[in-house]
């Protein structure tokens, strides 16, 4: 069974960098059928699509984020990672990983992760 | 801001059939996908594609779409179905991920 999991710091200081790790179990992550997202979402707030992955290296981004985000693979160690830098209290959210598939005109994300709550404050 | 729209809240009472509707010029193009959220919960998928269930999904849920229009229906609500409900697609391009604003459940 497919297990995804946040690993990071809770705790950031503004306008440092934020940095988190989801590790992939039970499948592997240079499945061509896959991409790998991370998605966050602020207290009280909705769901918040940050950006995605493939196996090969191809990313997507968050427009409204992009200037600030880079998403990486490790595919030997089965892990991608999130780069969020010069963060601000906005950015205090839980942050999930997810698995997506985007195939012809069906995109969903079927597996998750727990989520990490990553606080920023000085 | 969103590319996809929800109703921010919606009841229903125990048993009766709701609809959780998702709108968005996208929708013409791309399925939606359907999440339910409990608190302090990650969000799990309720309906992908054209109206498919993973495993473990009560028949109860179901998906369909009509132009820019996706709805989830809930057919016989139950407690346990009061939760968070977000909808997912493309935007217009393709190539990137959106997400509804979310809509709040509640089974009276």
């Amino acid at each position: 069974q497919l297990q995804l999991q946040e690993s990071g710091p809770g705790l950031v200081k503004p306008s440092e960098t934020l940095s988190l790790t989801c590790t992939v179990s039970g499948g592997s992550i240079s499945s061509s059928s896959y991409y790998w997202g991370w998605i966050r979402q602020p207290p009280g707030k909705g769901l918040e699509w940050i950006g995605s992955i493939y196996y090969s290296g191809s990313t997507y981004y968050n427009p409204s984020l992009k200037s600030r985000v880079t998403i990486s693979v490790d595919t030997s160690k089965n892990q991608f990672s999130l780069k969020l830098s010069s963060v601000t209290a906005a950015d205090t959210a839980v942050y999930y990983c997810a698995r997506l598939v985007l195939r012809q005109a069906m995109n969903y994300m079927d597996v998750w992760g727990k989520g990490t709550t990553v606080t920023v404050s000085s | 801001s969103s590319e996809l729209t929800q109703d921010p809240a919606v009841s229903v009472a125990l048993g009766q059939t709701v609809r959780i509707t998702c709108q968005g010029d996208s929708l013409r193009s791309y399925y939606a996908s359907w999440y339910q959220q409990k608190p302090g919960q990650a969000p799990v998928l309720v309906i992908y594609g054209k109206n498919n269930r993973p495993s473990g999904i009560p028949d109860r849920f179901s998906g369909s779409s009509s132009g820019n229009t996706a709805s989830l229906t809930i057919t016989g609500a139950q407690a346990e179905d009061e939760a968070d409900y977000y909808c997912n697609s493309r935007d217009s391009s393709g190539n990137l991920v959106v997400f509804g604003g979310g809509t709040k459940l509640t089974v009276l």
